[in-house]
């Protein structure tokens, strides 16, 4: 089992670039798939990011996801930040050794 | 399009039962696996559990199992997720997501959400 670390808020300005980190507890990062989430106010969550670093059909090219070995974490890169990027940001991947969907605790951002 | 349409929400006392549902939409039914996410009121997103409408093989997270039930009615296209006895510690919102696949594990489809509120 594992668990994915992500900071609790992060705040940028509008126009400026935020990356948000996603740490997996143990296990190799690459050896599944993470996926990005945000989630507005009073709104179900929505995909921005699948497969590491593909975006759903109407995501803007704004927001990017990768993953680093050598941190054994993903990260969701949002440029040109604008007020209606303020969210919340989930990632999440799989568990194979106990088949099981791990979310991430998620990450409040604010643009101002 | 894709659409799964949740059940509206629910008031219900400690101890009552419950069956929410989750009616998909814009695709065959039967070949996409079916998650439930449960979302405490100021908290994050919680794994449930997930159903294959084509044969009903069910897995659950050990944080849930034997706390609901999860099933399905491919002949309506819907998915269940129910409760035989609520506590006040069930409130939240549950959603239920399509998984695109068992290769990437990507919920790409939502529905909008269903609160579930227990009180006396």
């Amino acid at each position: 089992n594992f668990i994915l670390t992500q900071p609790h808020s992060v705040s940028e300005s509008p126009g400026k670039t935020v990356t948000i980190s996603c740490t997996r507890s143990s296990g190799s990062v690459a050896s599944n798939y993470v996926q990005w989430y945000q989630q507005r106010p009073g709104r179900a969550p929505t995909a921005v990011i699948y497969e590491d670093n593909h975006r759903p059909s109407g995501v803007p090219d704004r927001f990017s996801g990768s993953i680093d070995s050598s941190s054994n974490s993903a990260s969701l890169t949002i440029s040109g930040l604008l007020t209606d990027d303020e969210a919340d940001y989930y990632c999440q991947s799989y568990d194979a050794g106990h088949p099981h969907w791990v979310f991430g605790g998620g990450t409040k951002l604010t643009v101002l | 399009e894709v659409q799964l349409v949740q059940s509206g929400a629910e008031v219900k006392k400690p101890g009552e039962s419950l069956k929410i549902s989750c009616k998909g939409s814009g695709y065959t039914f039967t070949r996409y696996w079916i998650g439930w996410v449960r979302q405490m009121p100021g908290k994050g997103l919680e794994w449930m559990g997930i159903i294959y409408p084509g044969d009903s093989d069910t897995r659950y997270s050990r944080s849930f199992q034997g706390q609901v039930t999860i099933s399905v009615d491919k002949s309506i296209s819907t998915a269940y997720l129910q409760w035989s006895s609520l506590e006040a510690s069930d409130t939240a919102m549950y959603y239920c997501a399509r998984v695109s696949n068992l290769q990437t594990y990507y919920f790409d489809y939502w529905g909008q959400g269903t609160l579930v509120t227990v009180s006396s």
